[in-house]
């Protein structure tokens, strides 16, 4: 079952702050953050694991509440190159590898 | 990270007829993945390509609509048979170095297909 990712779109002004949020009504092992810019592949953000260990490669916060099965993808200051359209992908307990995305959230970033 | 190449990036092909995407990737991955995705939607997992064996299909996707092969650990294709509009979209191929579940995926570029 799709995780569920609120706002479905967000305008910022450069400089300013937002959450992006994924909920799951099933057990999690773990929330992979990506962001799609338009016409190109998801890149990779972030991976959130039980226990709170975060691995990602960018300056962008996160957090995994295990016991709701919810993740927040947190944008500071935003800059312009934020703009995209950011996913969640979550990766059950019970299965293998296997990412199930959230519907997405549109960011665009304002100067 | 592993570096993906997908061909063709974009075709327009009449229904009816079938594609092959290929996925070629610069080393060797451990597991690789198909995913469908619709103009403005979320990533659709069609299957795991399973190397030497059969892909592991998603609900409501078939062998038959879309057959997968992966002769080795660094290429694979995707094939759109029989193709109506409602195959229009993006195919994504996806790749995991290691069966590690708290390491990430990458993406290739995409096959945008537009039936007619």
């Amino acid at each position: 079952q799709q995780p569920v990712q609120s706002p479905q779109a967000v305008i910022l002004r450069e400089g300013e702050d937002a959450v992006i949020n994924c909920s799951s009504s099933k057990a999690l092992y773990s929330v992979h953050w990506y962001r799609q810019k338009h016409g190109e592949a998801p890149v990779f953000l972030m991976i959130l694991l039980k226990g709170g260990e975060q691995k990602g490669h960018e300056k962008i916060s996160a957090s995994f509440n295990e016991k709701k099965q919810q993740s927040s993808l947190y944008l500071t200051a935003s800059q312009l190159s934020y703009s995209g359209t950011y996913f969640c992908g979550t990766l059950r307990m019970d299965s293998s590898y296997k990412l199930i995305f959230g519907s997405g959230t549109r960011l665009l970033v304002r100067p | 990270s592993a570096v993906i190449s997908q061909k063709p990036s974009r075709d327009i092909c009449q229904r009816g007829t079938s594609l092959t995407i290929q996925c070629q990737v610069d080393s060797q991955v451990t597991m690789m993945f198909w995913y469908r995705q619709q103009p403005g939607q979320s990533l659709t997992l069609i299957a795991t390509a399973n190397q030497g064996s059969e892909a592991t299909y998603e609900s409501g996707f078939v062998i038959d609509k879309f057959p997968i092969s992966r002769p080795n650990l660094t290429f694979s294709t995707l094939t759109v048979s029989n193709m109506s509009p409602e195959d229009s979209s993006i195919y994504l191929c996806s790749v995991k170095e290691d069966r590690d579940r708290d390491t990430e995926a990458f993406f290739g570029q995409g096959t945008r297909l537009t039936v007619v």
